[in-house]
């Protein structure tokens, strides 16, 4: 099973600053990666797969990059809606399985 | 619009079994596959395994394999997913969503407490 690792497991940032979140895979996933938003209470919503492209309707502050095993989710500028906890997923074919971090929670600082 | 709305809240005992249901609608319900996700109180997000609603084919999780069981009914647009011999901690929010690969559209999560 690739494991993926999510760092760091909390960040405090306050609103309008830029939060860098990181997430590191086991071994290679190629660009098989998605990030989700999860809110209390609330169902996840995908923000972005394929490593690097925006899902329907997520604004333009929320980029995605990297490839292999490290990757890494951007916020250029944090808006109070922003405040939530954010995992990664990868879904590589080998081996069979899609496996999520940990999460990584963005709060106010 | 997209939806996926899910089975209400359950209560089971150790050893039973829960079948989840995913009614999805505002999309040809054949053209993707449904998985299943589960959330722990507290916890982190657990893959459970995909169903092409396409062709029924399946892959599981393989920590619940053979306790796991996910079909459709076309005519229905609706996903199941069946779990057996629950345990304490199978105690979870579980979650539908579309796709295979990575998931777009979410159900808003079934309750399932396992408690004696």
């Amino acid at each position: 099973e690739i494991v993926m690792t999510q760092s760091p497991a909390t960040l405090s940032v306050s609103p309008g600053e830029r939060a860098t979140l990181s997430c590191r895979a086991s071994q290679s996933v190629s660009s098989n990666l998605a990030w989700y938003q999860q809110k209390p209470g609330q169902a996840p919503r995908l923000l972005i797969y394929g490593a690097s492209t925006r899902a329907t309707g997520i604004p333009a502050r929320f980029s995605g990059s990297g490839s292999g095993t490290e990757f890494t989710l951007t916020i250029s500028s944090l808006q109070s809606e922003d405040f939530a906890v954010y995992y990664c997923q990868q879904y590589n074919n080998w081996p069979p399985g899609k496996t999520f971090g940990q999460g990584t929670k963005v709060e106010i600082k | 619009q997209v939806q996926l709305v899910q089975s209400g809240a359950e209560v089971k005992k150790p050893g039973a079994s829960v079948k989840v249901s995913c009614k999805a609608s505002g999309y040809t319900f054949t053209s993707y596959g449904i998985s299943w996700v589960r959330q722990a109180p507290g916890q982190g997000l657990e893959w459970m395994g995909w169903i092409s609603a396409y062709n029924g084919n399946t892959n599981y999780a393989q920590k619940l394999q053979g306790r796991v069981t996910m079909t459709t009914d076309t005519s229905t647009s609706t996903a199941y997913m069946e779990l057996r011999s629950l345990r304490s901690d199978d105690t979870a929010v579980y979650y539908c969503a579309r796709g295979m690969d990575h998931f777009d559209y979410w159900g808003q999560g079934t309750l399932v407490t396992v408690s004696s």
